[in-house]
């Protein structure tokens, strides 16, 4: 089975620092991988996804992430965090073969927190 | 404007009372689904529906139900809803199995 880890339910940074948020995954077949982010009492939103194509993803809001099969990682950075960056992100993978086909596998989201 | 409708957004309800939290996309999108959101947990899929009258169980589809007799549709149905199902859920499409997926704005359900 498919499974989604991301490090650090908990993320804290300046505004202008770096934001750094990490996702590893399992799969035995090459997946397709989402991050998606929630703000308050909203539903959830796509920043990108990376679909065998180029291994760095860019997304909205200047959100990026690289694919490293060899780490099985889909971390997510931005160089500068703006306030409105203040949301819940996630990770989820997508069963490209296999059973359960099509569905989306999530991690358990990381809290970014913006502080001025 | 591409959306995912569901409906109510809030619901406070009684042990045992059957409900129906709606569903409805205008995108024309094959594969629908429900998660629910529990914090520390993440989004687990409670059902999914790969087109009209196909549905098939995610991974906690104890205490639910669905139907898909419309492309559009998707109703997830709680026929006697316990405590432990309260939560927030969340609707989802996408035009394929590989294809992102369109998320509603949520339903925020307490049984008590």
């Amino acid at each position: 089975a498919q499974s989604v880890t991301q490090l650090g339910s908990h993320v804290s940074v300046s505004e202008g620092a770096l934001v750094l948020l990490r996702c590893n995954y399992s799969s035995s077949v090459p997946p397709y991988l989402f991050w998606y982010v929630q703000y308050p009492n909203q539903g959830l939103q796509l920043l990108l996804k990376y679909t065998s194509a180029a291994t760095l993803v860019k997304g909205i809001n200047g959100f990026e992430a690289e694919f490293k099969k060899s780490e099985t990682s889909f971390h997510l950075t931005k160089p500068s965090a703006h306030m409105s960056d203040a949301a819940e992100y996630f990770c989820a993978v997508r069963n490209a073969g296999g059973t359960s086909y099509g569905k989306l596998t999530f991690g358990q989201g990381t809290i970014l927190t913006v502080h001025p | 404007e591409a959306q995912v409708t569901q409906n109510p957004r809030y619901l406070i309800t009684v042990t045992g009372k059957k409900l129906t939290v709606t569903c409805s996309q205008n995108m024309n999108h094959e594969y629908m689904s429900w998660y629910r959101q529990d914090p520390g947990l993440g989004l687990r899929q409670i059902y999914y529906s790969m087109n009209v009258e196909v549905t098939d169980k995610g991974d906690v589809p104890e205490g639910y139900k669905v139907s898909r007799k419309e492309k559009r549709n998707f109703p997830l149905i709680l026929e006697s809803p316990s405590p432990n199902q309260t939560s927030l859920y969340f609707c989802a499409s996408s035009f394929d199995t590989n294809t992102e997926a369109f998320f509603g704005q949520g339903t925020r359900l307490t049984v008590v």
